[in-house]
């Protein structure tokens, strides 16, 4: 029934590892998103794929690199992990844009970075 | 560009309190606009929405109303309940592109 979901819900890692966080939406939508929240809840758009195709890259390290499989599937690789990088990240999707639409939102992943 | 403008938090009401979380939006032609809540630990969900000038949205007792003459798009509710506590975010569509503009979110506290 989980509309989008994330996985893994927490991953603690060192300093300079690579890691992924995978999610999926079984809405059909076209679009999928990648957000990072900061600890002051600050939501930032880091990417967007409309299928499978990158539409939205905002300023954001090339450390980060998001893949598109397939319209259901949107991954993001993050290597050389930095303190920094510690936030929450939340994916989302939304129907093609053309109208009044929302995005739906996975329930996050809390990277912490030590 | 379009942006989205809300009230800084946190807010602290005590129950049964009035709730209003200003928001104004930045954007051109005319936008969907949303409110958006996110509970402890949980993502974002939507609350309410409105898709043109005059709509109210409304949801779980909570209102804002669209006004294009004040580019603004308040969310209200007459009574809290300590279940109400949440970050809640303000956000615009612009319906002809992807893109999502999202406020810097607003912390509300309910005590009882």
């Amino acid at each position: 029934d989980t509309a989008v979901s994330q996985t893994p819900k927490y991953l603690v890692t060192q300093m300079g590892n690579d890691k992924s966080i995978k999610c999926e939406q079984n809405l059909g939508h076209d679009t999928m998103y990648w957000y990072k929240q900061d600890s002051k809840k600050f939501l930032k758009i880091m990417f967007s794929y409309n299928n499978k195709e990158l539409i939205i890259n905002e300023t954001v390290p090339n450390r980060f690199s998001p893949k598109s499989p397939d319209k259901a599937h949107l991954n993001l690789h993050i290597n050389s992990l930095e303190l920094g990088d510690s936030a929450v990240y939340f994916c989302a999707s939304s129907p093609q844009a053309g109208g009044p639409v929302e995005q739906f939102f996975g329930p996050g992943t809390r990277l912490t970075v030590l | 560009g379009d942006s989205v403008t809300q009230m800084e938090g946190p807010v602290t009401l005590s129950e049964e309190a009035f709730l209003t979380i200003n928001c104004t939006y930045t954007a051109t032609g005319y936008p969907s606009l949303f409110w958006y809540v996110q509970y402890p630990g949980e993502g974002l969900q939507l609350l309410l929405k409105a898709t043109k000038a005059d709509d109210k949205g409304s949801n779980k007792g909570f209102e804002a109303t669209y006004r294009k003459e004040t580019t603004s798009f308040h969310l209200e509710k007459g009574s809290v309940q300590v279940s109400d506590s949440a970050v809640y975010f303000c956000a615009l569509n612009r319906n002809t592109g992807n893109q999502f503009y999202f406020g810097t979110g607003t912390s509300l506290t309910v005590i009882p």
